[in-house]
């Protein structure tokens, strides 16, 4: 399984941009990085995918390297309740087989008022 | 609205019971999943199942039985056989026919055995 690698914990201003970075140099030409986030005590929510390109939508943005071996989720204007634990995943599996998430430890971002 | 429900929140059994976890989606998706989390762990796979009357063993299998009769529904078993079954768990589902496998997750079973 292709593994990610992210810092334990991150802090951010309310108000400023939150980049939340990870590595993934075992990533095959294939496979998708995905971001999650899990609010305490809560399922955790899909927040954006992509393969090579850059990625937008409403919640945040996705910068992946030209080499695929890292990504960066960017948060434009984090707020208090985007404190939540943040996970990197590559997706396992090839289609139309069996697919799965394969959740390491995440990022523990905090927003501080 | 759409959404996976999960019941109960919070669920309390003695050792040596079994108990059932129940996933309801109303999403028509066809692929549905069971994740274990331990405090301070990410997610691990328990079981899947991409069609009706079909599933297949996650990484950590061992101890849970589900089954697939209905599309929206996907029930997970904590079986005796579970060494440490206390834990939180999740159910999601996605659409399955795509190869983006965007998964849509429950509000969680927070279960503990006395």
């Amino acid at each position: 399984d292709a593994k990610t690698t992210q810092p334990p914990s991150m802090d951010c201003a309310e108000g400023r941009a939150a980049n939340l970075p990870c590595n993934h140099s075992t990533i095959s030409g294939n496979e998708y990085v995905y971001w999650y986030r899990q609010i305490h005590s809560q399922g955790p929510q899909y927040i954006i995918h992509g393969l090579k390109n850059n990625e937008t939508n409403e919640m945040a943005s996705l910068i992946i390297t030209e080499d695929r071996k890292s990504s960066t989720l960017i948060l434009p204007h984090a707020t208090l309740r985007d404190t939540a634990v943040y996970y990197c995943i590559v997706r396992v599996g090839e289609w139309p087989g069996a697919q799965k998430l394969v959740f390491g430890q995440g990022t523990r971002l905090t927003i501080n008022p | 609205d759409g959404g996976i429900t999960q019941s109960p929140k919070y669920l309390f059994r003695k050792e040596g019971q079994n108990v059932t976890l129940s996933c309801e989606q109303n999403l028509n998706h066809d692929a549905m999943y069971w994740y274990r989390q331990d405090p301070g762990q990410g997610l691990r796979l328990i079981y899947y199942s991409q069609i009706v009357n079909d599933f297949q063993k996650g990484d950590i299998a061992e101890g849970y039985s589900v089954s697939r009769e209905k599309k929206e529904s996907f029930p997970l078993t904590v079986t005796s056989a579970q060494k440490n079954p206390t834990a939180f768990y999740l159910c999601a589902s996605s659409r399955g026919r795509t190869p983006y496998n965007e998964q849509f997750f429950g509000p969680g079973t927070r279960l503990t055995v006395l």
